[in-house]
């Protein structure tokens, strides 16, 4: 059974930093992409970051991009987000989501975790 | 610029079906999507991958009630034999060259 369990989320104040962590069993995680996802309160699904399965390619949302950082442990079946000079806007529950092959679709999503950044 | 459109709400009375609708925008009427349920308090789940012939691909555990279709432009997900469990927000999702995951804005749909 696939399961994706995210970690990390809390209480930040405006500019700070939060690690956000996902451990991945069920599957064979070095084969596959993975990505994180975002939903705002009141608002849809967006999408924040991905990484290829070796770790070698990382995209992020322009949203994001130069503030967040994506990375990957396969010997440990682990996704990170670092996340820095955090926004009021990034608020959200972030979702961690399996690619089912090479930034096609999620086949397989996390429960997820909160992060507010508020003072 | 790849573009979802989903209509914001829907409705349909338990053990009735529910057609929603996922409209790529144009230039992009070849693009498969796939559609994701997210019910209140739980995380999203892959319901199916939708292609522009129609065909499409189910997720795992995820029952024939949930089907998809496509003409033109639009992918459609059909509910059928409504339970209440199915009241949940519904997002199409597309991908393509340049693009990673792109979404809709979501369908809530209730249950009557």
């Amino acid at each position: 059974e696939v399961q994706l369990l995210e970690s990390g989320g809390g209480l930040v104040q405006p500019g700070g930093s939060l690690r956000l962590s996902c451990a991945a069993s069920g599957f064979t995680f070095s084969t596959y992409d993975m990505s994180w996802v975002r939903q705002a309160p009141g608002k849809g699904l967006d999408w924040v970051s991905g990484i290829s399965s070796s770790g070698g390619s990382t995209y992020y949302a322009d949203s994001v991009k130069g503030r967040f950082t994506i990375s990957r442990d396969n010997s440990k079946n682990m996704v990170y987000l670092q996340m820095n000079s955090l926004r009021a806007e990034d608020t959200a529950v972030y979702y961690c989501a399996k690619d089912a092959s090479s930034g096609s679709y999620p086949d397989y999503w996390g429960q997820g975790t909160l992060v507010t950044v508020s003072s | 610029q790849l573009v979802l459109t989903q209509s914001p709400s829907a409705s349909a009375s338990l053990g009735a079906s529910v057609k929603l609708t996922c409209t790529l925008s144009s230039g992009h009427s070849s693009y498969a999507i796939a559609w994701h349920q997210r019910q209140p308090e739980k995380g999203p789940r892959y319901l199916i991958k939708i292609n522009s012939d129609g065909s499409h691909s189910r997720g795992d555990g995820i029952p024939d009630r949930f089907s998809g279709s496509s003409s033109g432009a639009d992918r459609y997900l059909t509910i059928s034999s409504l339970q209440s469990e199915d009241e949940a927000d519904y997002y199409c999702q597309t991908w393509g060259t340049g693009t990673y995951w792109v979404f809709g804005g979501g369908t809530k749909l209730t249950v009557l």
